[in-house]
């Protein structure tokens, strides 16, 4: 059973760079059937899906964030990260990493980690 | 790209049947049929409820049922139980090669 487990610092500096990195325990980060993304949510607010990335190191991200988002895979670890540069008050959120199917659930996203609460504030 | 547009909140008494609508564009919603549906309860991450519009995965009981129309899908709970109380979003293929996320609705069983 796959699991997907979020870590990194929990407390970033306004302007600084945030970073987090999810693991992939149970299964390979290198199948092709999946895309692996990064998902966000502020405080009492919805779903903003940040990017995904293919493990041939593709990425596709959100265009109001593309300027600021790296996502990168790191394949003999199993892992892939997120980088949000120049960040402010307003990244602050629970930030989740997720397996996107994308052919056998539509681009479903059906294992989820169970998400890190990143503050942005000095 | 735009978030999909969701109701704030829908209610429902146990028993009876609810359904939140998910509307797009035709470069979304309208335009492929990779719609998925996920439930969030409070503290927790979201569950894939349905996906390629109308299919369930293993697990989800058939009481969650989806379906589109034009730019519009539906998510449809139907024998309203205690434990379906929970935020629910819908999210979207679009013709960017990503997806896009609603708004989330807040489904209150009364």
């Amino acid at each position: 059973q796959v699991q997907l487990q979020e870590s990194g610092p929990g407390l970033v500096k306004p302007s600084q760079t945030l970073s987090l990195t999810c693991t992939v325990s149970g299964g390979s980060i290198s199948s092709g059937d999946y895309y692996w993304s990064w998902i966000r949510q502020p405080p009492g607010k919805g779903l903003e899906w940040i990017g995904y990335i293919y493990y041939s190191g593709s990425t596709y991200y959100n265009p109001s964030l593309k300027s600021r988002v790296t996502i990168s895979v790191d394949t003999s670890k199993n892992q892939f990260s997120l980088k949000l540069s120049s960040v402010t008050a307003a990244d602050t959120a629970v930030y989740y990493c997720a397996r996107t199917s994308l052919t056998l659930l539509g681009y479903g996203m059906d294992v989820w980690g169970q998400g890190t609460t990143v503050t942005v504030s000095s | 790209q735009s978030a999909l547009t969701q109701p704030a909140s829908v209610s429902g008494s146990p028993g009876q049947s609810i359904t939140i609508s998910c509307t797009g564009t035709s470069s979304d919603v309208g335009g492929y049929n990779y719609v998925s549906w996920y439930q969030q309860h409070p503290g927790k991450a979201p569950k894939l409820m349905i996906y390629e519009v109308s299919n369930r995965p293993s697990g989800v009981p058939d009481r969650f049922s989806g379906s589109k129309s034009g730019n519009t899908a539906s998510l449809t709970i139907s024998g309203l139980q205690a434990e379906d109380e929970a935020d629910y979003y819908c999210s979207s293929y679009t013709s960017s090669s990503t997806p896009v996320f609603g708004g989330g609705t807040k489904l209150t069983v009364l």
